[in-house]
């Protein structure tokens, strides 16, 4: 089974700011990698699929990037709407796998 | 574009069963891979299993495997998700999802409350 570890588990910024999430994998995944956001109460959203591919809609400020078994996820401009939990996701592609999460909260 | 239709919440005392429907409209079941995802309070998403059309039988993450079931009608388009043997901590919000245009989980239901409590 693929392991999958998130970096930090929360975090607090100020908006505006720069916030990066780091994932990283037990295992070479190639670029099977994808971010979700996730707000308690309702559906996942997809932000980013296959490690880079920003999702049709998603907001541009949302990007991805890395490959095998190192990965990051950037907010350039964080914003009061994006305070939510985000969650990395392997795609086997008959499994899935989510990481543990990072909470982002506005200072 | 398709959309996904799930069941209202439900209430179950501990060791019931329930058994929770996701409607697809706007496509048809039959070319769509529809997975169960859930979120328990205080925990993280995890995967539960679903069913692949063209792999042809469900598959279930190793921890629910023998207490989740997912079926499938497709004369009306409806999946469904069964979890038995109900315990406090399968309290917790149900998502069903498919992979409709991209390679991972990008439309998804509402999501249906699940509450287990004596």
């Amino acid at each position: 089974d693929i392991q999958m570890t998130q970096s930090p588990s929360s975090l607090s910024a100020s908006a505006g700011d720069r916030v990066t999430i780091t994932c990283q994998t037990s295992q070479d995944i190639s670029n099977y990698l994808n971010w979700y956001q996730y707000k308690p109460g309702k559906a996942p959203e997809l932000l980013i699929y296959d490690a880079s591919n920003l999702k049709t809609g998603a907001p541009s400020r949302f990007s991805g990037s890395g490959s095998g078994t190192n990965f990051s996820f950037t907010i350039t401009s964080l914003q009061p709407e994006d305070i939510a939990t985000y969650y990395c996701q392997h795609s086997d592609p008959l499994l899935f796998t989510f990481g543990p999460g990072t909470a982002v909260a506005i200072k | 574009q398709v959309q996904l239709l799930q069941s209202g919440a439900e209430v179950k005392k501990p060791g019931a069963s329930v058994k929770v429907s996701c409607k697809v409209s706007g496509y048809t079941l039959t070319k769509l891979s529809i997975n169960w995802v859930r979120q328990a309070p205080g925990k993280g998403l995890e995967w539960m299993g679903g069913f692949d059309p063209e792999y042809g039988e469900p598959i279930y993450a190793p921890k629910f495997q023998g207490r989740v079931t997912v079926t499938e009608d497709t004369s009306t388009d409806t999946a469904y998700m069964d979890v038995t043997s109900l315990r406090s901590e399968d309290t917790a919000f149900y998502f069903c999802a498919t992979l409709f245009e991209l390679p991972t989980m990008d439309v998804w239901g509402q999501g249906t409350t699940v509450i287990v409590s004596s």
